[in-house]
């Protein structure tokens, strides 16, 4: 069973940081892109960085480019979002995602999300 | 940037209905769509994939239509489970974007 589960989320404040996990499992994690998708209280999806297999392929929403970081460890089954200079829009709840691309391109399974607030 | 409009924003509709819910795309997507549920306090679920395919262990009474910029998530007929919020998502380039979202409600 493929399971996603997102940690390291919580309270902190304007201009701090904070690193969010994911640890897959059943799944080969190395053979799949993954993906972070965001949801500011009350409002839709918001697609945020990309990552593929190896980790020489990242991609950014415009709003966090030179603020955040996303980073993969195949070998620990994990994905990784390093957030800098945090702001409040950035207050959300994050979701891991697999992108899968057999057919299309889609994200077929999803963490139960963790939530990040920013605020003084 | 693809900008993803979905029509309604939100739709009452009874049990045994049929529904219909709309996502334009502000240029051609292809067949680069997909649909997602999302019931308050849950992750998204992946219902339709590549505009038409039904992801796997999703009900029938679940379908996708559509190619180019106009595109069509319909449900045959309504079950209590259904009520939730839909959203349509580009993946034809990036950034991925999805539409502001579909709130089916009970009436």
């Amino acid at each position: 069973e493929v399971q996603l589960v997102e940690s390291g989320g919580g309270l902190v404040q304007p201009g701090g940081s904070l690193r969010l996990s994911c640890a897959a499992s059943g799944f080969t994690f190395n053979s799949y892109w993954m993906t972070w998708v965001r949801q500011a209280p009350g409002k839709g999806l918001e697609w945020v960085a990309n990552i593929n297999q190896d980790g020489s392929e990242k991609y950014y929403v415009d709003s966090v480019k030179g603020r955040f970081t996303i980073s993969r460890d195949n070998a620990k089954n994990s994905l990784y979002l390093q957030m800098n200079s945090l702001r409040a829009e950035d207050t959300a709840v994050y979701y891991c995602a697999r992108r899968n691309l057999e057919g299309g391109d889609y994200f077929d399974y999803w963490g139960q999300g963790t939530r990040v607030t920013v605020s003084s | 940037d693809i900008q993803m409009t979905q029509s309604p924003s939100s739709l009452s509709a009874s049990v045994g209905d049929r529904v219909t819910i709309t996502c334009r795309a502000s240029q051609s997507i292809s067949s680069y769509l997909n649909w997602y549920q999302q019931k308050p306090g849950k992750a998204p679920k992946l219902l339709i994939y590549a505009a038409s395919r039904l992801q796997s262990g999703v009900p029938s009474r679940f379908s996708g239509s559509g190619s180019g910029t106009d595109f069509t998530l319909t449900i045959s007929s309504l079950q209590p489970e259904d009520f939730a919020t839909y959203y349509c998502q580009q993946s034809y380039s990036t950034p991925i974007t999805f539409g502001q979202g579909t709130r089916l409600e009970i009436k």
